[in-house]
């Protein structure tokens, strides 16, 4: 059966500090790849995702960078963390097919002080 | 562009009612998806049940079913005989045939009351 991992679990950086955030899936091929930001009691924003190793698309963000070094593997990166940053980053997987769901990792926690 | 909005921020149920959680969406694709997620206070994203555009019935899923209406384009989620464990965020996604992402709605915070 398949999996996703992420870690860590929760994270507190100061500004300006570099950031990466990992997330691997188990049991599957050629995933889809996402990744969200989750403000506190909002919704699911979409930062990141891709379909392939190498290809990332990017919805939102000035100061944050994904990178798909491997076919399971997917990394969020920041250079310098702004007070913005602060939030729960969940990382999903979803089979290639038209309508299959997303599936998610249990989230991090981030602080940034 | 495509776009989702569920309008309730809150609802507060009673236990062993059946809720119903709003879901809107504006596309012009003629084929897409749509689906309902739980999120508890844990923070996990829990999938509950999925709709596509062409499927002739509602999806039903356990206490869990989708008021599907094309015309209106609405995705009500309803659960039926509500338990305090079903106290969480849901949200509704939505996702065109077009584009491989996934777009989620503000969300719904339910409370069941015993």
């Amino acid at each position: 059966s398949q999996t996703i991992h992420q870690w860590p679990a929760t994270l507190v950086q100061p500004v300006g500090s570099p950031l990466s955030l990992e997330c691997t899936v188990e049991g599957t091929s050629n995933p889809n790849l996402y990744w969200y930001r989750q403000a506190a009691g909002r919704g699911l924003q979409l930062l990141f995702y891709s379909v392939g190793i190498g290809q990332i698309s990017s919805e939102v963000p000035q100061n944050l960078s994904a990178s798909r070094p491997q076919d399971r593997q997917f990394i969020l990166s920041s250079k310098k963390l702004l007070l913005s940053d602060s939030g729960f980053y969940l990382c999903a997987w979803r089979e290639g097919q038209k309508y299959s769901p997303l599936h998610f990792g249990n989230g991090t926690r981030l602080t940034v002080t | 562009a495509q776009k989702i909005t569920q309008t309730q921020p809150g609802m507060f149920v009673q236990e062993k009612e059946a809720v119903t959680l709003d879901c809107t969406y504006d596309t012009s694709d003629p084929s897409y998806g749509l689906f309902w997620y739980k999120q508890p206070s844990s923070g996990e994203m829990i999938f509950l049940i999925y709709q596509g555009s062409y499927d002739q019935q509602n999806a039903t899923e356990g206490r869990y079913s989708l008021n599907f209406q094309k015309a209106r384009k609405s995705a009500n989620l309803v659960i039926s005989a509500s338990q305090l464990g079903d106290s969480a965020m849901y949200f509704c996604a939505f996702v065109p045939s077009s584009a491989s992402k996934i777009i989620f709605g503000s969300g719904t915070r339910l409370s069941i009351r015993p």
